[in-house]
């Protein structure tokens, strides 16, 4: 494998399901995102790893819960969602630094139904 | 605070015509900048990066873009369009500083080539 992948690329779940996406990054990279992109809205932040450690947090409501075990493994697990989080959930790396502009790339993304 | 804004969410323009994709940016410390594609069903593609060296860049698939600071712009621009350009265009802005790769995207700009 190369790059990032996400694993699945496609999930439906009810609202009282719990559920989880994985995204691992074969680049050596030290940072970590979560993305959400809605139809109709700009790419929503949600999380960022720096060396596995939570650097931020943009308001995200609980029942997304990331965990991010290594500096190559990303998780986000779902939890009692909504139909508005239906979405495509990005997981992106970069090898981030302080004040460094290091590009960020991006896996396939999960693609995720909540009915 | 770091914002990015992209006019237009929707150009179309025809085969071998100029592509002009507009992007501008507020940031309160010298940024840097990016341009992604996003083709359906993918994540997104680095196209090109403003990392304060030259201000025209140039990118993969023949684009390129232009750093005007008095302008707070990074216009995306392509000589002649192809059928494969079709895409969604995202304009991020990264601050330097203590932010660890965070960036910030545009909401889109969906390019459309008529044969």
């Amino acid at each position: 494998e190369t790059g990032v992948t996400q694993t699945p690329r496609h999930l439906v779940m009810g609202m009282t399901n719990k559920k989880s996406l994985k995204c691992e990054q074969h680049l050596g990279h030290n940072a970590m995102y979560w993305y959400k992109q809605s139809a109709k809205k700009p790419l929503e932040l949600m999380f960022v790893y720096n060396f596995k450690e939570q650097t931020e947090n943009n308001s995200v409501p609980s029942r997304f819960s990331p965990e991010c075990p290594n500096s190559s493994h990303l998780f986000l697990h779902l939890h009692t969602l909504q139909p508005e989080d239906s979405a495509l959930y990005l997981c992106a790396s970069s090898q981030a630094a302080s004040g460094a502009p290091y590009e960020q790339y991006f896996g396939p993304g999960t693609r995720l139904t909540v009915t | 605070a770091q914002s990015v804004t992209q006019l237009g969410s929707h150009v179309s323009v025809s085969e071998g015509a100029l592509v002009l994709l507009r992007c501008n940016y507020s940031s309160s410390v010298p940024p840097y900048l990016f341009w992604y594609v996003q083709y359906p069903n993918q994540g997104l593609q680095l196209l090109l990066k403003y990392t304060s060296a030259a201000t025209l860049v140039k990118g993969i698939n023949g684009f390129e873009a232009e750093f005007k600071k008095s302008e707070t712009s990074f216009h995306l621009t392509k000589p002649s369009a192809h059928m494969s350009d079709a895409a969604e265009y995202f304009c991020a802005v990264q601050s330097g500083g203590t932010s660890y790769g965070k960036l910030t995207f545009g909401q889109g700009t969906i390019l459309t080539v008529h044969p």
